[in-house]
């Protein structure tokens, strides 16, 4: 199966700020990456979906970035309503099995 | 819009068969989309369980594909998920999730809610 790994696992930042999470693939998964944000006690929301295309209604200042297996997420000016967890998901395996990332939390700093 | 909604009982004992239904509206489960469950330990990550398509074709995760059965049923637009042999190892918040393809690329746009099903005596 394909591993994962999301890095930091966890990450204190400001109002304002940029923020990149990282998430890189056990192998090349082209550009079958997709980027969900979870708060406490919500189901999981899709911002992001083959790398680099974003959800509609989500905001222009999630942004990702990558392909084969180095994957980016980057916030460009945090909001309040972002600190939250963000798990990447990989949809390249066939037959399909869908792995996430282990998750990275974002905490107000 | 479409909405899902997960239902079943909240707790299940050791060596016994979870089951879950889960309610579609505002689309049909006959479209051109798969339908997925994922479940997330209490403090954990997210992992996929399976999914099936209208036709009545399934996927499911390897590690969990010998204890696991996912159903639909067209005429009251829901389908199910069936886990067997559970241990506390199975507790977890339970979500149904709405799987698409676009260009070629898959991703799950729409989820239920979730609900905790715990594995206890």
């Amino acid at each position: 199966d394909i591993q994962m790994t999301q890095s930091p696992t966890s990450l204190s930042a400001s109002v304002g700020d940029r923020v990149t999470i990282t998430c890189r693939a056990s192998q090349s998964i082209s550009s079958y990456l997709n980027w969900y944000q979870q708060k406490p006690g919500k189901a999981p929301k899709l911002l992001i979906y083959a790398a680099s295309s974003l959800q509609s209604g989500v905001p222009s200042r999630f942004s990702g970035s990558g392909s084969a297996t180095d994957f980016t997420l980057t916030i460009s000016s945090l909001q309040p309503e972002d600190f939250a967890t963000y798990y990447c998901q990989q949809s390249y395996s066939t037959p399909p099995e869908y792995t996430f990332g282990q998750g990275t939390k974002l905490e107000i700093k | 819009q479409v909405q899902l909604q997960e239902s079943g009982p909240g707790l299940v004992k050791p060596s016994g068969t979870l089951s879950l239904t889960c309610a579609v509206s505002g689309g049909s489960i006959s479209s051109s989309h798969w339908w997925n469950w994922v479940r997330q330990p209490p403090g954990k990550g997210l992992e996929w369980i399976g999914e099936i398509y209208h036709s009545g074709s399934t996927n499911y995760n390897p590690s969990l594909k010998s204890r696991v059965t996912i159903s639909a049923d067209k005429s009251k637009n829901h389908f199910s998920l069936k886990l067997s042999s559970v241990t506390a190892a199975d507790t977890a918040v339970y979500y149904c999730a709405r799987g698409v393809y676009t260009y070629g690329h898959y991703y799950f746009d729409y989820w239920g809610r979730g609900t905790l099903v715990t594995v206890s005596s």
